[in-house]
Order: C-alpha cells, then sequence, then structure tokens
C-alpha cells in the first residue's frame, strides 16, 4: 500500500550530540524524497532533498541517506541545537494509481536536551 | 522573495456551515497542493492546482473542492461543514506540476480552522 512510515515517534537527545531520524517507504518507483521540520504553529520547512540516482546529500549540519534497497531514508544532524526541537517528515513523491502526489510520513519529534 | 502566504491563519466556524481559505504562491510557482493536517491522520493530499487547472486529488469527499486563478493564488472550499474538518489546512507552492518533474514544495503557515 501507500506509507511512508518512521520508526521512532519520539526521539530525545542531548545537546551538541549527533541525530539520527529513520524513514521507511513503501513506493519503490518513487524518485524524490524530502525532509520537512515543523515547529510548533508552523507549517513544514524544507531541510533537504534526494533524488534516486542518489545514496547520500549533505547540507549545512544534515546529510540524507538513501538506501533503495530496503526502502529507507535518514537523515542524520549534527551537533544537535536546542533550535533543532521540532517535528521532522519525510515525504516522497509518489504516483499511486496514477495520482501524483507527496505521501508524508507520520513525523518524529526530536527533542533537544540541555 | 516572499514566501508562501496563507488567510486566514486561524477560522472558527460551527457545523454545517461553509468555509473559503486562500493561499498566495512563492513568486513565480504556478503549482499549488492542498493538505489537512490532524493528529489522527498526518499529512493528508487533498489536491493539486496547476494553470488553473486541478491536475491530482487525493481521496477526500466532494464537500472540498478549490480552484486556482490566473496569477497562481488559490482557494480551497469546504462546503457544509463536520466536526471532523477542524484541522490545519496547509498549501504548499512549486514551480512545475507534480507529475512533471520532482521538485520541491514550499509549505505556507497554514490556516487553523475549527468546527464547533
Amino acid at each position: 500500500g501507500e506509507s511512508v512510515g518512521l520508526h521512532l515517534p519520539t526521539l530525545s537527545v542531548q545537546e551538541g550530540d549527533n541525530s539520527i531520524i529513520n524513514c521507511a517507504y513503501s513506493n519503490s518507483a518513487s524518485d524524490y524524497f524530502i525532509w520537512y521540520k515543523q515547529e510548533s504553529g508552523k507549517g513544514p520547512q524544507f531541510i533537504i532533498d534526494i533524488r534516486s540516482n542518489m545514496d547520500k546529500r549533505q547540507g549545512q549540519r544534515v546529510t540524507v541517506l538513501l538506501n533503495k534497497t530496503v526502502k529507507h531514508l535518514s537523515l542524520q544532524i549534527a551537533a544537535t541545537q536546542p533550535g533543532d526541537s521540532a517535528v521532522y517528515f519525510c515525504a516522497e513523491n509518489a504516483r499511486p494509481s496514477g495520482t501524483y502526489k507527496y505521501i508524508f510520513g507520520t513525523g518524529t519529534r526530536l527533542k533537544v536536551l540541555a | 522573495k516572499a514566501g508562501v502566504t496563507q488567510t486566514p491563519r486561524y477560522l472558527i466556524k460551527t457545523r454545517g456551515q461553509q468555509v473559503t481559505l486562500s493561499c498566495s504562491p512563492i513568486s513565480g510557482h504556478r503549482s499549488v497542493s492542498w493538505y489537512q493536517q490532524t493528529p489522527g491522520q498526518g499529512l493528508q493530499f487533498l489536491f493539486e492546482y496547476f494553470s488553473e487547472t486541478q491536475r491530482n486529488k487525493g481521496n477526500f469527499p466532494g464537500r472540498f473542492s478549490g480552484r486556482q486563478f490566473s496569477n497562481s493564488r488559490s482557494e480551497m472550499n469546504v462546503s457544509t461543514l463536520e466536526l471532523g474538518d477542524s484541522a490545519l489546512y496547509l498549501c504548499a507552492s512549486s514551480l512545475e506540476w507534480l507529475g512533471a518533474s520532482s521538485d520541491t514544495q514550499y509549505f505556507g503557515p497554514g490556516t487553523r480552522l475549527t468546527v464547533l
């Protein structure tokens, strides 16, 4: 079926540590993936994206890894800061039943402990 | 460049009423997608408009409709409101329509709709 799921609904990390947020997707034909950050009361904010012809992409303090063999996506945040506290969503560009759309995961809440 | 804007930010309605939400995309973006976000269902795709035409549609009843104007601004309408329609309604814009290319969607702040 169509689903993008996350393994951990809540992740607590110490400030300064690295965070890893995981995501499983089910559509093997999906060719584009995005990670979003959503803070309370705000809309999702684009963090980083990756296309299916890549397995790794780095941004500022963030890295996304894509493993197409097991349909797994991860977001790594280096030196996690209090401002990183938010809910993180992965999204895949899918086309189930001929409809093009983004399918979002349920989200992982990241809590940064001082 | 200004981001995606949505109005109003908050709305309270009663059952049976109808509501219209507005979204202005990033300048130059021609695709606008609408999403419903609830704690129980997460982010659910409603529909996408491109060049004033609905290009893609999610699994929502006909009470949910939309339109897009020539300047790419979009409106979403919900008729005969139900309690379960209480949600955060988000719109997202992108340069091209979802089927043309893998294009990044940028979200607005959302409209919080409460149905009493």
